[in-house]
């Protein structure tokens, strides 16, 4: 069946490092959704990226969707506390109507 | 508040107890959705509503656990029999109908069951 993945499953980082998270879908993507969950919270909505190549920014968050539409990255840059948590993304699954989540990257970061 | 509202948060049963938690989506969105999550996990899609009609149901998903949202607002989730396998957070999530937007999920806070 359609699996989205993530690498690496852990990172730790000091703070002020920079962050990167992939993604990797086994089908092709309509749109690729990023979503951060803080500790003992729940899933917020980040960003949407539905054209192939887009790149977004956020702030220090940069979002990019591959030119095949089956892989994404999640980069931050010079990281700080506040950016701790796991960090999912996810994308159409079949028949459209759920959406996918890969399991995530827990991010760490030391003061 | 105008999110997503799941009640209860916390609930403690007993091995083959029934437990049945609720969802208020927001107010203007046609689809709702209940995933489970787990420790290290992303969340993994149990059923979808579109409005009152269940038009998807994970076959993961037992017979056990059963789904209604009866007027296309609140939704309940029910557990029959509870195992301990069952213990996660289930987080109930609602977006809104058409358009690129329509693909972006609202979750709720949660409710975590621990199966004793």
């Amino acid at each position: 069946g359609q699996q989205v993945m993530q690498i690496p499953q852990y990172q730790h980082v000091q703070e002020g490092e920079d962050f990167t998270t992939y993604c990797n879908s086994s089908t092709t993507l309509s749109n690729i959704q990023w979503y951060k969950q803080r500790p003992g919270g729940h899933p917020v909505f980040l960003i949407q990226l539905v054209k192939s190549g887009e790149v977004k920014k956020q702030k220090r968050l940069t979002f990019q969707f591959g030119e095949a539409k089956k892989n994404s990255s999640l980069h931050i840059t010079a990281t700080q506390t506040t950016d701790v948590g796991t960090y999912f993304c996810a994308g159409p699954g079949d028949g459209g109507f759920k959406t996918i989540f890969g399991a995530g990257t827990r991010l760490f970061v030391k003061a | 508040d105008t999110g997503v509202s799941q009640d209860p948060r916390h609930k403690i049963t007993k091995r083959g107890q029934n437990v049945t938690f609720r969802c208020d989506p927001i107010s203007e969105h046609n689809r709702l959705y209940w995933y489970r999550q787990t420790l290290g996990q992303g969340p993994e899609f149990l059923t979808y509503f579109q409005n009152e009609a269940q038009l998807e149901k994970s076959r993961l998903l037992s017979d056990r656990f059963s789904a209604e949202r009866p007027k296309g607002s609140f939704s309940t989730l029910e557990i029959q029999r509870t195992e301990q396998g069952d213990s996660a957070m289930y987080l109930c999530a609602s977006s809104p109908m058409g358009g690129t937007s329509g693909n972006t999920i609202y979750f709720g806070e949660g409710s975590w069951l621990t199966v004793v």
